[in-house]
């Protein structure tokens, strides 16, 4: 069974300073892929950025980067220069791969994060 | 990213009576689709993995009968809430997935459709 925790209900940030959200996990997969999704007040969940467990080297999607430490099973998102549009609630999720037509996603249960002026 | 559509994007209806919602990926194949419920400031879900040509697989506690998923084509499934009582109230959400993009296996979701039962 997979298992994602995000201990962080809220975060607060102001406009273009640097924001870490933080997700744990815990997996007996050998290999396994971690998503961070942002879902915005509308409800449309949009996929940010992802990390294979054996990438040697930390995802990065434009201002997205995701802070990998395999050891510590943590895989926290960081966001540069934050806007005001990055307001959102944001999920960390993990699924084992390889991917069979059955596997499927684990959510945790989201960090709403808020930028201010 | 793959775009995937859903609709309606919001249905109010009264009790008793069955609801569709239809969910397409725009620019893939889906040999994969999945369907989510989200109650407000809780996380998504699973209620079913949908793949094209075979029956649905759900998640325990969700009510087959009461849930029909329908994925008669490669970029389109299909969720009815049949009898729907006021507790079905929710925001549904599919999302599909693209074997052929990289990231593997990434999960692309569509807008959400918000159902209020009177």
């Amino acid at each position: 069974a997979q298992k994602i925790t995000q201990t962080q209900p809220g975060m607060f940030v102001q406009e273009k300073e640097a924001v870490t959200l933080d997700c744990t996990y815990d997996t007996s997969d050998p290999s396994y892929g971690l998503f961070w999704y942002k879902q915005p007040s509308s409800g449309e969940m949009i996929f940010l950025i992802y990390q294979g467990s054996y990438d040697q080297q930390n995802a990065t999607e434009g201002r997205y980067s995701l802070n990998f430490q395999k050891a510590r099973k943590s895989a926290n998102l960081v966001i540069s220069a934050s806007q005001l549009g990055d307001s959102a609630m944001y999920f960390c999720a993990m699924s084992p791969l390889p991917n069979s037509g059955y596997s499927t996603l684990t959510f945790g249960k989201g960090t709403m994060l808020l930028v201010s002026p | 990213g793959a775009v995937v559509s859903q609709h309606p994007s919001r249905v109010i209806c009264k009790s008793g009576t069955s609801v569709k919602i239809e969910c397409r990926s725009l620019d893939f194949q889906a040999t994969t689709m999945f369907w989510y419920r989200q109650f407000p400031k809780q996380s998504l879900m699973l209620m079913a993995t949908s793949n094209e040509g075979s029956k649905a697989t759900y998640e325990q506690g969700v009510e087959k009968d009461k849930f029909l998923i329908n994925h008669a084509s490669l970029t389109l499934s299909t969720l009815t809430v049949t009898s729907a009582h006021p507790e079905d109230s929710s925001f549904y959400i599919c999302s599909a997935r693209d074997r052929m993009r990289e990231p593997p296996d990434t999960q692309y979701f569509g807008p959400g459709t918000r159902l209020t039962v009177l």
